[in-house]
């Protein structure tokens, strides 16, 4: 199983609609998590951390599964500036280096 | 507030050219990384540093070498520069790694470089 790992997409939706990706790791043992947003040729991002009890942030909610190993990003009331790449990234844990990035989830919000 | 600066923005050289590709912060930040990406392949960790004068190895390190003789730089060299190193380069630093930390890294805005 690779460390962190995401559907690809894209994930095609129309304005005002909610939608959801998740994304699963492998170390059991990772305690808190990230979902970075990269725009087309621009930097990642960071969008908002992940921790046990979840987090929300307006529109946006992360929540963490430790039981099945998955974190999820939820987008309510979705916007044509929400097109981008969501990036999974779990820390550094023991015997680890650095931040492990997803490839990233693309979504595309159409009017 | 200049946060994380790349240079150059893009580059284009020729293979067998040494290249390097600059990296500049100005958070005082101990942790600084160099990223690959890649259509297929998403960000590739290919050195990182926790400080001045310490570096060292990420997932695809062959074919480049760093330094940091001071906190806020980190310059990337391709030695011999090849086609497959045509990429988006992507510093990034973080204030501190610690197991369970909110050790968030912040970006560069790149760097993209081709390798004809």
């Amino acid at each position: 199983r690779k460390e962190v790992e995401q559907d690809p997409g894209p994930f095609n939706v129309p304005e005002g609609a909610t939608v959801a990706f998740n994304c699963t790791y492998s170390n059991s043992a990772s305690q808190s998590f990230f979902w970075y947003r990269q725009d087309c040729r621009k930097e990642p991002k960071l969008l908002m951390s992940v921790y046990s009890s979840g987090n929300e942030d307006g529109r946006f909610t992360a929540q963490l599964n430790r039981a099945s190993q998955y974190i999820s990003l939820l987008i309510r009331d979705s916007k044509l500036s929400d097109s981008a790449t969501y990036l999974c990234v779990v820390p550094p844990d023991a015997g680890r280096r650095a931040l492990t990035f997803g490839s990233g989830t693309r979504l595309q919000v159409q009017p | 507030d200049a946060g994380i600066t790349q240079s150059p923005r893009y580059k284009i050289t020729e293979t067998g050219r040494q290249v390097t590709l600059m990296c500049h912060q100005t958070w005082s930040h101990s942790y600084m990384f160099w990223y690959r990406q890649d259509l297929g392949h998403g960000l590739r960790l290919i050195y990182y540093s926790a400080a001045a004068d310490i570096t060292d190895k990420g997932e695809v390190p062959d074919g480049y070498v760093v330094s940091r003789s001071k906190t806020e730089n980190f310059p990337l060299t391709l030695e011999s520069a090849t086609r497959s190193q045509t990429s988006v380069y992507f510093c990034a630093s973080s204030v501190l790694r610690k197991r369970g930390a909110k050790n968030i890294q912040y970006f560069g805005a790149g760097t993209r470089l081709s390798v004809l």
